[in-house]
């Protein structure tokens, strides 16, 4: 049972514009909300995070969004480069588990010249 | 600062054989997380461990196991590995159980 639904799968853009990604969750227990970005043979790398007591992060190009009543949150890359081309996973975890995180399923982005 | 390392980097087995993946985490980090991560999938958590001891369990079957060492290293160990069992492992460690997660670059397994 997929506890974080994520879209798109895949997402083409122009280099300079602005891919989004979204992220939707069911249990109202999760605290934490992180984004990960993964290039091929390589580990995830967190890139950014936020908890429910803010509406907006933002950490240079990367920004998250956040809805606590729709329970939904989505990750805007301003200015996008062919070296964000990868792929990226939003994720979520309850402090009270012991933040074992719960992943989507990825989106796969292309930065097109 | 070293990043979490993982050994090995690349495994091959064949069906019903066992595997042992190992995992070191960032100097100062307590904790260690292991998730499976299948083609084209995220990440699934599989264990943490804390100080030693096991935290949380994902959805897996008794075939995994896994430990933690007072250096705080830590062991996956799979038994009787089945064609499924073929992903990117990854370890993760943290400061503490409930501190951000820095992922390894995985070993990936695959079971013929």
């Amino acid at each position: 049972q997929q506890q974080v639904k994520q879209s798109p799968q895949s997402l083409i853009v122009q280099k300079g514009g602005i891919p989004i990604i979204n992220c939707a969750y069911e249990n109202t227990a999760f605290d934490y909300f992180p984004w990960y970005q993964q290039f091929p043979g390589k580990g995830p790398a967190l890139l950014i995070a936020i908890r429910p007591d803010v509406s907006e992060k933002k950490e240079g190009r990367f920004t998250i969004s956040f809805n606590k009543s729709a329970k939904q949150f989505s990750l805007h890359i301003m200015d996008s480069q062919p070296g964000d081309s990868a792929t990226y996973f939003c994720a979520a975890s309850n402090s009270n588990s012991g933040y074992a995180l719960n992943f989507g399923k990825g989106t796969s982005l292309l930065v097109t010249p | 600062d070293a990043g979490v390392t993982q050994s090995p980097t690349h495994l091959i087995k064949t069906r019903g054989q066992q595997v042992t993946l190992r995992c070191s985490p960032i100097s100062g980090h307590k904790s260690v997380s292991w998730y499976q991560q299948v083609l084209g999938q995220g990440p699934q958590f599989i264990f943490q461990y804390y100080e030693k001891e096991e935290r949380g369990r994902g959805n897996f079957p008794d075939r995994f196991s896994a430990r933690q060492f007072p250096n705080y290293s830590s062991e996956l160990n799979v038994n009787a590995l089945l064609l499924g069992d073929s992903a990117l492992y990854l370890c993760a460690s943290s400061r503490s159980a409930l501190d951000t997660q820095y992922f390894g670059p995985g070993t990936r397994l695959t079971v013929l």
